[in-house]
C-alpha cells in the first residue's frame, strides 16, 4: 500500500539552529500538510499546500516556518532559528483531491528535540 | 476554543466492556474522519464517514455520523487490550482544512 515516509525519523538541534524535516507524499497525491503534535497534546494543523502554493495556515505557522516542493516528490518543512518551544513530533500528511471521500495519509513523522 | 470537542478525554475500561465516544461542533462537515494513534506513532485512518447518519461498523467498532454532520461517535463493543490508544476525530470543516480533535485517550485493561 502507498505511504507517506518522512526522514528523519528523529532530529535533536540546538536552539537557534535551521532544520529541515523531509517527506515524500503518496506519488498521485495533490494536497498536502504539515502537523505538528507536541508530546501528550492534540495534533495541531500547521499548513496545507496545493499547486506549489500555500492554501491555508494556522496562526502556528508564523515566519520562521516555510514550506518547500523542490521538486516531483519531496514537500520539505524548514523551520529557521529553532525555539525550545518547537520540540514535537511534526506529521507530514497528503491526499488525492479536497472531495469529501477523499482520505488523508498520515506519515510515522519527524521527532524534532530542540535543546 | 476547539473546533472539535471530544469526549472523554481519558477513558479506563476493564477487557470486555462496552464503550463510546464522542467527537461534537458546531460546525458543519463536509466528512469526518476517525484515527488511532499509537505512542511516537503517526495516526492510522480507521474510518471515513461522509453522509449524515451514515452508520459505519469496522469488526467490533462502530461508527456513526449525525444527521446535520456536526458530530460522530466511536461505539466498541466488548474492549479489548489491544484497543488502547489515543483516539482521534478530524475533518474538513466547509470550506477549511483537517482539524484535529484532542482525543479520547483509552485504556482497557487485562
Amino acid at each position: 500500500e502507498p505511504e507517506v515516509t518522512q526522514t528523519p525519523s528523529h532530529q535533536v538541534t540546538q536552539m537557534g539552529q535551521e532544520v529541515i524535516l523531509r517527506c515524500v507524499p503518496i506519488s498521485n497525491h495533490l494536497y498536502f500538510y504539515w502537523y505538528r503534535q507536541i508530546l501528550g497534546q492534540k495534533v495541531e494543523f500547521l499548513v496545507s499546500f496545493y499547486n506549489n502554493e500555500i492554501s491555508e495556515k494556522s496562526e502556528i505557522f508564523d515566519d520562521q516556518f516555510s514550506v518547500e516542493r523542490p521538486d516531483g516528490s519531496n514537500f520539505t518543512l524548514k523551520i529557521r532559528s529553532t525555539k525550545l518551544e518547537d520540540s514535537a513530533m511534526y506529521f507530514c500528511a497528503s491526499r488525492e483531491g479536497q472531495g469529501s471521500g477523499n482520505t488523508i495519509y498520515f506519515g510515522e513523522g519527524s521527532w524534532l528535540t530542540v535543546v | 476554543t476547539q473546533l472539535l470537542e471530544q469526549s472523554p478525554q481519558f477513558l479506563s475500561i476493564q477487557e470486555g466492556e462496552n464503550l463510546t465516544v464522542y467527537c461534537n461542533s458546531s460546525s458543519v462537515f463536509s466528512s469526518l474522519q476517525w484515527y488511532r494513534q499509537e505512542p511516537g506513532e503517526g495516526p492510522v485512518l480507521l474510518v471515513t464517514v461522509v453522509t449524515g447518519g451514515e452508520v459505519k461498523k469496522l469488526k467490533r467498532l462502530t461508527f456513526q455520523f449525525g444527521d446535520a454532520r456536526k458530530d460522530s461517535s466511536l461505539h466498541i463493543t466488548a474492549a479489548q487490550p489491544g484497543d488502547t490508544g489515543l483516539y482521534l476525530c478530524a475533518g474538513p470543516p466547509l470550506g477549511g482544512d483537517m482539524r484535529f480533535g484532542a482525543g479520547t485517550r483509552l485504556t482497557v485493561k487485562p
